[in-house]
């Protein structure tokens, strides 16, 4: 079945440091694919998303590249601020069917 | 233009009792869907329900639970006789007609004492 590996956290950086999270699928076909984010007590919010290979998903400094032939979704931002502290999930799907998450990266950014 | 409104937000229980939680779209969308969230765990999938029908329900257990979006007013997710493994997160999506993003509610965190 479909399925996204997430790297384990917890991931602890200083502000203004460089960011990557690393998200990894296995699907047949070709999903789509999400970041969401998750402030503490909070529901999910999407911080961005691509639908086809190479599409590159941005938001709030964050980036993601869709890319097909390592069927991975990293997500990055250059420089952290300790508001980007939160829980983040990759995710997949298809069309309007369900998604599938990884276990999410509890992100700490530290002042 | 409210989002995935859920309610209510916390709820407690005791073993044995029933908990409903319920989960209203955003405006114009018609595909509802539940999640589960355990205790420093991602989510998963439990029900995907459109107006009026169940279109996929592989992630709900079998027993105790069901789920419900009538034609008018919002979706219900019930969970009967609750013993203490159902202390979680519960998250209701909802999606446009076409469209694949799913906007999530704030969640019900039940705890089942």
């Amino acid at each position: 079945g479909d399925s996204v590996t997430q790297m384990e956290g917890p991931v602890t950086l200083s502000e203004e440091a460089f960011l990557t999270i690393n998200c990894t699928y296995t699907a047949t076909g070709y999903p789509s694919l999400f970041w969401y984010v998750q402030y503490p007590g909070e529901g999910l919010q999407l911080l961005l998303k691509a639908t086809k290979a190479d599409d590159k998903g941005s938001n709030k400094g964050f980036e993601a590249t869709y890319r097909k032939e390592t069927t991975s979704f990293h997500l990055e931002k250059g420089s952290v601020q300790v508001s980007d502290s939160a829980v983040y999930f990759c995710a997949l799907n298809f069309g309007n069917e369900k998604l599938t998450f990884g276990t999410g990266t509890r992100l700490t950014i530290i002042p | 233009n409210a989002g995935v409104m859920q309610n209510p937000r916390h709820l407690v229980r005791r073993r044995g009792q029933e908990a409903r939680l319920r989960c209203s779209p955003m405006k114009g969308h018609s595909h509802v869907y539940w999640y589960r969230q355990l205790p420093e765990e991602g989510l998963k999938f439990m029900v995907y329900l459109q107006k009026e029908n169940i279109i996929d329900e592989s992630g709900m257990p079998k027993e105790r639970f069901s789920a419900e979006f009538p034609k008018e007013g919002p979706s219900i997710l019930r969970i009967q006789q609750v013993v203490r493994g159902d202390s979680a997160a519960y998250f209701c999506a909802s999606s446009h007609r076409v469209a694949d993003t799913q906007y999530f509610g704030p969640g019900t965190r039940l705890t089942v004492l």
